[in-house]
């Protein structure tokens, strides 16, 4: 069963920041959130990660909040390129350690001129 | 890092009749990973493939319809069998593999998109 709850779509326009949001309400002490998107036609490709604090990179940044029951995926200045549908997974992070990783229905971005 | 290809990237084929897509990896993975994408659908996990052993399959997939090798640590198949219009879906190849810091991180092949008629 999906670990994860995210509403199924959004709209973002152009520019502004797409905040994503995600619930994992039974998420485990060792297991990090994962985000994916998914552009059509394509293999998902991974975003960011984290465990406990905020993280960013160059696509995006992670909140999570202090219960770990959810989090919050934010592209900052959201470009037509990110349209896409966005996976929030939860999973162990160790190489080696593996462990079936669940995807949920997702959240399809749709940004908008 | 992990670059995955695999092929063919898609197909059309007729119902009745076998197709084997296949992944390669260039680098040695333990695990393998086979996932079906059916339209407007998640991903589903088929079955994982170790090197060496027979795959373990999730629930509602079986051998007889989903038969995977693998041959060795960097290449994997999945056929899907006497196809039927059900079984048109993109089907995903992906592996586990280290990025910086230590952590795990899943890679994708760009899929076999499948239509079967």
């Amino acid at each position: 069963d999906a670990k994860t709850t995210q509403p199924p779509s959004m709209d973002c326009a152009e520019g502004r920041a797409a905040n994503l949001p995600c619930n994992h309400s039974t998420i485990s002490g060792n297991e990090y959130v994962y985000w994916y998107r998914q552009i059509h036609s394509q293999g998902p490709q991974y975003i960011i990660h984290g465990l406990k604090n905020n993280e960013t990179n160059e696509m995006a940044s992670l909140i999570i909040t202090e219960d770990r029951k959810s989090s919050t995926l934010i592209l900052p200045h959201a470009t037509l390129r990110d349209t896409a549908v966005y996976y929030c997974i939860v999973r162990v992070a160790r190489v080696g350690g593996y462990q079936k990783v669940t995807f949920g229905t997702g959240t399809k971005l749709q940004v908008i001129p | 890092s992990a670059v995955i290809s695999q092929k063919p990237s898609r197909d059309i084929c007729q119902r009745g009749t076998s197709l084997t897509i296949q992944c390669q990896v260039d680098s040695q993975v333990t695990m393998m990973f086979w996932y079906r994408q059916q339209p407007g659908q998640s991903l589903t996990l088929i079955a994982t493939a170790n090197q060496g052993s027979e795959a373990t399959y999730e629930s509602g997939f079986v051998i007889d319809k989903f038969p995977i090798s693998r041959p060795n640590l960097t290449f994997s198949t999945l056929t899907v069998s006497n196809m039927s219009p059900e079984d048109s879906s993109i089907y995903l190849c992906s592996v586990d593999g280290s990025r910086q810091g230590g952590n795990t991180e899943a890679f994708f092949g760009q899929g076999t998109r499948l239509t079967v008629v």
